[in-house]
């Protein structure tokens, strides 16, 4: 089944514990990106890849890092979480970038005590 | 630089009447539009896209959507509301990589 996978789904954790949230898609896009949801604002996109070991700052990069070391797979690093993190992460993927269908992971929801 | 406004943060509609959802967008280059739904707790879907030709955009689940340069306008509808329909929905504006979002409408649906 085609799909984009995230793990953890739920995670709880205190500021400035280092965390990672893994994201994996199995339709060999090149393209991945991630973004995070906060009531009232939509989704807002963080940080994106066009292909391995190219990636570029979305509109809110502050605090996060990204690797795409292998096609599929676009970890999302937080170093130093803050409680301003505490929010709803997506995965996503797609063949490309313009028109290209972008393919959603579950969403892991992440709270920074 | 892009952004999408949608107008409404709640729209309530009663089973069978019309659904409209509005949205207006601001881009510097030609852009591809899309609507994206969101059910309870799950990731988001695709509803329907339009990159370029035909300015009526027929997705899934019965929606439409018209794009209207002049008005730079991507209004999403649905002539009869399904109870099955009650989600949040986002409008959504891409140029080569980035895409940008609204900030959603969530939609009640009255029996």
């Amino acid at each position: 089944e085609a799909q984009v996978t995230q793990n953890p789904r739920y995670l709880i954790t205190v500021t400035g514990k280092k965390l990672t949230v893994t994201c994996s898609q199995n339709m060999n896009h090149e393209y991945m990106s991630w973004y995070r949801q906060d009531p009232g604002l939509g989704l807002r996109q963080i940080y994106y890849s066009m292909n391995v070991e190219v990636t570029d700052k979305g509109d809110v990069p502050e605090g996060y890092k990204v690797s795409r070391k292998e096609k599929r797979n676009f970890p999302l690093i937080l170093e130093s979480p803050s409680p301003n993190q505490t929010s709803l992460y997506f995965c996503a993927s797609s063949q490309f970038g313009g028109a290209d269908e972008q393919f959603f992971g579950p969403g892991t929801r992440l709270t920074v005590l | 630089a892009q952004s999408v406004t949608q107008l409404g943060s709640h729209v309530s509609v009663s089973e069978g009447a019309l659904v409209l959802l509005r949205c207006n967008y601001s881009s510097s280059v030609p852009p591809y539009l899309f609507w994206y739904v969101q059910y309870p707790n799950q990731g988001l879907q695709l509803l329907l896209k339009y990159t370029t030709g035909a300015t009526l955009v027929k997705g899934i689940n019965g929606f439409e959507a018209e794009f209207k340069k002049s008005e730079t306008s991507f209004h999403l509808t649905k002539p009869s509301a399904h109870m099955s329909d009650a989600a949040e929905y986002f409008c959504a504006v891409r140029t080569d990589y980035k895409l940008s979002f609204g900030a959603g409408t969530t939609v009640t649906v009255r029996a």
